[in-house]
């Protein structure tokens, strides 16, 4: 069964940092892109981060540039995001969710979609003092 | 960023009749493939996100055949055509031509 499990969430104070990780299972971790999407607990979706499939390229949302990092771990077929200098306005849940391509061609060119086709369950952050 | 639009934000939806969902974004969503760059998801309550359709109409795999994604360049719809009882949720679209990916505020479904 194809599965992500995200874990690391628990209460930080505002100025803290904590570390999140999403365990894949059941396909080939190292041959997707990643994604942390994170909702304001009764709100909408944010996409908060990506990471290529290599781990070369990264991606950032501005509101958590500079303060997140994403990581990833092939061998473990685990993720990770490191997150620092936490406010008030990270607190949600977090969930991380692979991305599938959808190949299609145009004339003599493939081109590729990328969607987010699996979601973990999340894992709940709360910066609190 | 694109702003994505969605209306109604509360759906209420009588079983075996149709549905619909309007998702205006910003900008327009055409790629120069010709293909819309939007997808729709079904967030049930307590879990999370699900896909429906990916690349504006595509459905995703194990979605019935019921849920049907249109539309181009700003507009974009979500018809179910006769919605049964486990449909309910909160709806999204999303658009991936641009970074950062952008969803609506959300459309919640309810039976009515």
């Amino acid at each position: 069964e194809v599965q992500l499990v995200e874990s690391g969430g628990g209460l930080v104070k505002p100025g803290g940092s904590l570390r999140l990780s999403c365990a894949a299972s059941g396909f080939t971790f190292s041959s997707h892109n990643i994604n942390w999407v994170r909702q304001v607990p009764g709100k909408g979706l944010e996409w908060v981060s990506s990471i290529s499939d290599s781990g070369r390229y990264k991606w950032y949302a501005d509101s958590v540039k500079g303060r997140f990092t994403i990581s990833r771990d092939n061998a473990e077929s685990s993720l990770h995001l490191q997150m620092n200098s936490l406010t008030a306005d990270d607190t949600a849940v977090y969930f991380c969710a692979r991305e599938t391509f959808y190949d299609f061609w145009t004339g003599d060119y493939r081109n590729y979609y990328y969607y987010m086709d699996v979601w973990g369950k999340g894992t709940a952050v709360t910066v609190s003092s | 960023d694109i702003v994505m639009t969605q209306s109604p934000l509360s759906l209420p939806v009588t079983p075996g009749e149709p549905a619909s969902i309007s998702c205006r974004s910003s900008q327009s969503l055409l790629h120069s493939t010709g293909y819309n760059f939007v997808d729709w998801y079904l967030q049930k309550p307590g879990q999370p996100p699900q896909l429906l359709i990916y690349l504006g109409s595509n459905r995703a795999s194990g979605v019935p055949d019921r849920f049907s994604g249109s539309g181009s360049g700003t507009d974009f719809t979500l018809k179910i055509s006769r919605v049964e009882a486990e449909d309910v949720g909160v709806y999204y679209c999303m658009q991936s031509l641009q970074s950062p990916r952008t969803f609506g505020q959300g459309t919640k479904a309810e039976i009515k």
